[in-house]
């Protein structure tokens, strides 16, 4: 079975600050993209980064980069200089040749 | 803004009554993907739609089923509704043939009373 795993099921932060929200995945596919989707009170799933398996290198997009370790199966979400605007749901997901599957989400709130 | 529209943002039904929602795929898009969200729950895949055939569907009964249009918008309709079908129901858009991560909508917030 392919699952998704966030263990962190609350975090909060102070602004400026750095967190980190863990994600780890089950799948015996060798080829997959994995995502971190950000969901605020909208409730539109926003795309905040995403990583081929293929690739070693870490995804960066602007504060918000990755730690991907392929054989750990872990793919961790490091939020650099959180803003208030970062407070949202935060889901793990990845794609092989199926759709994708979601974690259960990492609620993330920043303090002022 | 991800040119994924859905319809309605909210709808509230009646156990037993019939739902459509409806969803506009991004220009582009062939693929479109229904998932069911219920509360403090990540989203639960329901079905596929590649270029008007159902491609690939999660555990989910026959009474939820869909459409895809020529233009790649698509419907999920919901029959025999029930109270644990209360739910964000969320489209999202994608092409199968580049394999490009998802587009999502807002979402359907439908409530069963």
């Amino acid at each position: 079975a392919q699952t998704v795993t966030q263990s962190q099921p609350e975090m909060s932060v102070q602004e400026a600050e750095t967190v980190t929200l863990s994600c780890t995945y089950d799948t015996s596919e060798s080829n997959y993209y994995l995502f971190w989707y950000k969901q605020p009170p909208s409730r539109q799933m926003i795309l905040v980064i995403r990583q081929e398996a293929y690739k070693q290198q870490n995804a960066t997009e602007n504060r918000f980069s990755v730690n991907f370790q392929k054989a750990a199966k872990s793919f961790s979400l490091k939020i650099s200089d959180s803003q208030l605007g970062d407070t949202a749901m935060y889901f793990c997901a990845f794609i092989t040749n199926t759709p994708l599957v979601f974690g259960k989400g990492t609620r993330l709130s920043v303090i002022a | 803004e991800t040119g994924v529209t859905q319809s309605p943002t909210h709808l509230i039904k009646t156990r037993g009554q019939q739902v459509t929602l409806r969803c506009s795929s991004q220009s582009g898009h062939n693929t479109v993907s229904w998932y069911q969200q219920a509360l403090g729950q990540g989203p639960q895949f329901i079905f596929q739609y590649y270029r008007e055939e159902e491609n690939g569907r999660g555990n989910f009964p026959p009474r939820f089923s869909g459409l895809q249009f020529p233009n790649y918008s698509s419907e999920l309709n919901v029959n025999a509704l029930e109270l644990d079908d209360s739910a964000l129901y969320l489209c999202a858009s994608s092409s199968r043939d580049r394999n490009t991560e998802a587009f999502f909508g807002q979402g359907t917030r439908l409530t069963v009373v």
